[in-house]
């Protein structure tokens, strides 16, 4: 079955709302890297979080391993902010990181 | 700061034509990743290279494909020979090993 399961598929906001993303996991963990994948299809990292809780701007990553889980916070969305966010699960032993079918987000002004 | 050139950014080829998509990994690397992207879909592994080997494959990397970095210099994936369902976007992504790996911005592939 589907190792990373990203929810919601899709959201909708309006601009200065905030956004929680999860993506949870059936497989033990190595990485968790969280991505803004671009409308022309460009992938931007954003975190690279095994575990615990980053912070960039207004963005915040926080891995639980043990409950499996990996979430993406937006505070104060803005309409820059539409787009599709992946999250990768990297295994054990250096095996290539899987992706999730990502969560398309829209922000309306 | 460093990293993954993918060369051309778009490619046309007709249907059963060889291509060769380049990838130009981060020079002091050493695991080496192509995934592939059809249109609106998932993103999806298809191979992880190291060591001059294939270390571990996906069900979409088909008997058509294959990978090679010959003496260090590009990391390349070539199909042989192409089918229309070969039509995506080709990323490809280099890592040091427990870091987070670097993607280029990826090939468009059109197969025609």
């Amino acid at each position: 079955g589907q190792q990373v399961q990203q929810s919601p598929a899709s959201l909708v906001l309006q601009e200065g709302e905030n956004a929680e993303l999860q993506c949870n996991f059936s497989t033990s963990l190595n990485s968790m890297q969280w991505f803004y994948q671009r409308p022309g299809g460009s992938l931007v990292s954003l975190f690279y979080n095994p575990s615990g809780t980053k912070h960039s701007g207004r963005l915040t990553s926080t891995t639980v391993i043990k409950e499996r889980r990996s979430s993406l916070h937006i505070s104060s969305s803005q309409t820059t902010d539409s787009g599709t966010y992946l999250c990768a699960l990297g295994g054990r032993n250096n095996n290539a990181p899987r992706f999730g079918a990502g969560t398309k987000l829209s922000v309306k002004p | 700061g460093p990293k993954v050139l993918q060369i051309p950014s778009h490619q046309i080829i007709d249907m059963g034509q060889m291509v060769t998509l380049n990838c130009d990994p981060v020079s002091n690397h050493l695991y080496f990743y192509w995934y592939k992207q059809i249109l609106g879909q998932q993103m999806e592994f298809l191979v992880n290279f190291y060591n001059g080997k294939v270390m571990e494959k996906s069900k979409l990397f088909k008997d058509q494909f294959s990978v090679e970095r010959p003496d260090g210099s590009y990391f390349t994936l070539k199909i042989q020979p192409t089918a229309l369902e070969d039509s995506a976007v080709y990323f490809c992504a280099s890592s040091l090993g427990n870091q987070a790996p670097l993607f280029g911005e990826g090939t468009r592939l059109s197969v025609l």
